[in-house]
């Protein structure tokens, strides 16, 4: 069975600042998806970004890029210049690519704080 | 509605009571999935429709849940005899295939007394 682990619960950041969150996870197979997800105080969960495993480039999406390594099985998510409103929860979550369906395993979580 | 509505909001019901909970997917998805997200910890896999069928339904707790997609798309999540433990926020995805991106509801907070 898949894992994935945030050992980090909090973090904060000084708005126009660089943070970054870590993720790792465990699995037997070469081919997945990892994603990060925010999920603000209304609970509803927006995929933030998503990377694939078999892609060596990592993914970016503006103020958000990730770091993944493969061999390490680790997936931290940076948020360049932090805005007031990236103050949420933040997920890491995997699925399989070749598995019968999509369902996301998700980390614990880490709350992201964003001061003024 | 654009996005993935889930009804009610928020229920609060006694020990052994019987719940339903609704899931109305974006229109024309057909693959739905329910999660559940206890206190502190992060969602986790409940049960996943293709369609009208429920293809995985590994992480439904016990036999007192149970999940219908009648029509192959609003889905309705059931518990029965309902437990303190079953306190939780229930969250609903949909995607336009079996691989794409899941967009959640949501979710309905139900809390047991």
């Amino acid at each position: 069975a898949q894992t994935v682990t945030q050992s980090q619960p909090e973090m904060s950041v000084q708005e126009a600042e660089t943070v970054t969150l870590s993720c790792t996870y465990d699995t037997s197979e070469s081919d997945y998806y990892l994603f990060w997800y925010k999920q603000p105080p209304s609970r509803q969960m927006i995929l933030v970004i998503r990377q694939e495993a078999y892609k060596q480039q990592n993914a970016t999406e503006n103020r958000f890029s990730v770091n993944f390594q493969k061999a390490a099985k680790s997936f931290s998510l940076k948020i360049s210049d932090s805005q007031l409103g990236d103050a949420a929860m933040y997920f890491c979550a995997y699925s399989s690519y070749t598995g019968a369906n999509s369902k996301l395993t998700f980390g614990k979580g880490i709350t992201l704080s964003v001061r003024p | 509605g654009a996005g993935v509505s889930q009804t009610p909001s928020n229920k609060v019901t006694e020990k052994g009571k019987y719940v339903e909970l609704r899931c109305d997917p974006i229109s024309g998805h057909t693959a739905l999935y329910w999660y559940r997200q206890s206190l502190g910890q992060g969602p986790e896999f409940l049960i996943y429709f293709q369609g009208t069928g429920a293809a995985d339904d590994s992480g439904l707790p016990n036999d007192r849940f149970f999940a219908v997609r009648p029509e192959g798309s609003v889905s309705t999540l059931k518990i029965q005899r309902t437990e303190r433990g079953d306190s939780a926020v229930y969250l609903c995805a949909s995607s336009q295939t079996r691989s794409g991106e899941q967009f959640f509801g949501p979710g309905t907070r139900l809390t047991v007394l």
